[in-house]
This record gives structure tokens, C-alpha cells and sequence, in this order.
């Protein structure tokens, strides 16, 4: 079964430490997706990607958030330095573009308590 | 972006359909219907989509309201493992033609024994 693997699943830092979560999107999948999910803003879209090309971060932080494809196997979203209101459920997804009909197919997550 | 309504909570009995209705007057003529669900502690999952027509899969069915400013997702016999948040979105292409998924706050679905 094909699936988005993310890495780690769990993760508790402290306040100012720098966080990276990774995510390997389906094999053959040309685009990618990174949200962020809290019980007060519920599930929000950071950062998506194209052919590995960045096409929209407006959802993300600037100042402390980066996201990147260093290849087309790899998802990368950073945050340096990390708060404890960035404490949420990172869910990266990937798909393959076509139109807009495409199934996007989520991973499991990255729970991430800053403390 | 495009905006879908719907209730917050609903109730079901197992082995009971249950229609999970969703509003979109705002939808335009390319926009795609989706379908997801998120399971506690788990990430969104695919259920279905449409665009005009109604569709079936092995999950669920959908219809389609003839002017396409509703949608109602059908499960034919709820399960116990159908108790989730049911997320109906309009997926919209942005101006390089990806379609993305802009999430509300769905509808949670309790599911009775």
C-alpha cells in the first residue's frame, strides 16, 4: 500500500529549539501539501509544492517557518526557532496533479509539543 | 476561497444510512467536490468526489444538487469506524492550474450501537 510516510511522529522540544520534520510523499507524485492542524484553527494549509517548485507559503509564518523539497522524495518543513504555540499535528499530503479532481492522500502526522 | 457549510455534529444509528449534508452556493463551474474524513488521531482520508454527477464508490455515494450549490455525502449503513469528522471541500485551482484543499470545520459524526 502506497502511502506518505512522515518522520517523527512524535516530537517534544523546547521553546527555541529548531524543529524539521520530513516527509516522503508517493512515489509518483508531483505535488505536495504541508498542514497544520490545532483544536482552535482546525486544519490549515501552510506551504504547497509542484514539481518540487514552492507555488504558495502564504499560510506559514515567514519569520520562523521554512519549507523545502530538496528532492522529489523529501518534504522538509523547519522551524527555527520553535514556540509553544507551535505546538499542532503537522500533516504533510501529496498528489498527482491532473486537474482539479486529483485525490490528495495525507500521512499520519507529526504531533509537535513545544514546551 | 471557496467556502462549504455544515452542521457541526450529527447522530446516527449503526447500520442506519446517513446523509451529511453540505452547502456551496459559492462554487464555481470548475470546482471539484471533496470528500474527506479524519478518524481520531489519524489523518484526513479520501471518501469521494464529484463534479456534476453523482458518484459511487465503495465507501460512500454522493449526490449532487442539480445547480451544484449543494452536495450530501450518503453512507449506506453506518459502522462504529464511521464515527469521524467529515470534511466537505471545494477543491479549487489556483492560477498554475494545482488544485489544493481548503479545510472548514467539517461535521462530526457520532455513530449509536
Amino acid at each position: 500500500d502506497a502511502r506518505v510516510t512522515q518522520t517523527p511522529r512524535h516530537k517534544v522540544t523546547e521553546m527555541g529549539q529548531e524543529v524539521t520534520m520530513r516527509c516522503q510523499p508517493i512515489l509518483g507524485h508531483n505535488t505536495v501539501f504541508w498542514y497544520r492542524q490545532t483544536m482552535m484553527q482546525g486544519l490549515e494549509l501552510l506551504a504547497y509544492f509542484r514539481n518540487r517548485a514552492p507555488l504558495d507559503d502564504s499560510g506559514m509564518p515567514k519569520d520562523r517557518f521554512s519549507a523545502e523539497m530538496p528532492d522529489a522524495t523529501l518534504a522538509t518543513l523547519k522551524i527555527q526557532p520553535s514556540e509553544p504555540r507551535d505546538s499542532a499535528v503537522y500533516f504533510c499530503a501529496s498528489g498527482l496533479q491532473g486537474g482539479s479532481g486529483n485525490t490528495i492522500y495525507f500521512g499520519e502526522g507529526s504531533w509537535l509539543t513545544v514546551v | 476561497d471557496a467556502k462549504t457549510t455544515q452542521p457541526n455534529s450529527m447522530e446516527s444509528n449503526e447500520e442506519e444510512p446517513v446523509h451529511l449534508p453540505c452547502n456551496h452556493s459559492t462554487i464555481s463551474g470548475t470546482d471539484y467536490i471533496h470528500w474527506y474524513r479524519q478518524l481520531p488521531s489519524q489523518g484526513p482520508e479520501y471518501v469521494i468526489h464529484g463534479l456534476t454527477s453523482n458518484v459511487n464508490n465503495r465507501m460512500a455515494s454522493l449526490a449532487i444538487a442539480e445547480d451544484r450549490k449543494s452536495s450530501t455525502l450518503i453512507l449506506h449503513r453506518a459502522t462504529l469506524r464511521d464515527a469521524a469528522v467529515y470534511y466537505c471541500i471545494l477543491r479549487v485551482l489556483d492560477s498554475g492550474n494545482t488544485g489544493k484543499l481548503i479545510f472548514g470545520q467539517g461535521t462530526t459524526l457520532q455513530v449509536k450501537p
